[in-house]
């Protein structure tokens, strides 16, 4: 069964610091993998995806993550954090098929002057 | 384009009563998930529905809890005799007719059921 760990419950970065988020996923072949964000109240957005090819995947708001198969992780990264981009970060996993996303169970970023 | 819409946003319910969840899928999606979200423990799948078919429930709790996707009208997911340990948010997804092999899931923003 697919299943997805995001060791860190609660991060709190600087603002314009660097941020990583880690995801490590448990799948047999080759899986879709997922970051989405929620803001307080709100649903989840999507931030990036990675279905094949170049392991480093760009997503929005300047996020990137990526995909090192060795290590069944999907990293997500940000080179310099802003005060918006508090909120909870959700990695997920899926497979070619019509199975249901498998989400961890989020990370919380605080962001401080 | 609207986005998916979900129904209502925010819900009280007293133990015993019945929760309906509406949700309207985005315009040309054929697929609908929802998830339950409890404070840290991330969303948990309960049933995948295309038009008319229950797809996947293997998430969803064998007593109180149902779910449709009728040929017209949006998604209901229905909680009878709701206990407070239903209280959490329930976010509806879509997807396009290839479903995830398209690759994404679009959320709404959740209903938010309380029961006292």
């Amino acid at each position: 069964a697919q299943s997805v760990t995001q060791p860190d419950i609660h991060i709190t970065v600087s603002e314009g610091a660097s941020l990583e988020l880690r995801c490590n996923y448990s799948y047999g072949a080759t899986p879709y993998l997922f970051w989405y964000v929620q803001s307080p109240g709100q649903g989840l957005q999507l931030l990036l995806k990675y279905f094949s090819g170049d392991t480093l995947v760009q997503g929005i708001k300047g996020f990137e993550a990526e995909f090192k198969r060795s290590q069944s992780s999907f990293n997500l990264r940000k080179p310099s954090v802003h005060w918006s981009d508090a909120a909870e970060y959700f990695c997920a996993v899926g497979d070619r098929g019509n199975t249901p996303l498998v989400f961890g169970k989020g990370t919380r970023l605080s962001v401080i002057a | 384009n609207a986005g998916v819409m979900q129904n209502p946003r925010h819900l009280v319910r007293r133990r015993g009563q019945e929760a309906r969840l509406r949700c309207s899928p985005m315009k040309g999606h054929s697929h609908v998930y929802w998830y339950r979200q409890l404070p840290e423990e991330g969303l948990k799948f309960m049933v995948y529905l295309q038009k008319e078919n229950i797809i996947d429930e293997s998430g969803m709790p064998k007593e109180r809890f149902s779910a449709e996707f009728p040929k017209e009208g949006p998604s209901i997911l229905r909680i009878q005799q709701v206990v407070r340990g239903d209280s959490a948010a329930y976010f509806c997804a879509s997807s396009p007719p290839g479903g995830l092999k398209t690759g994404e899931l679009f959320f709404g923003e959740g209903s938010r059921l309380t029961v006292l």
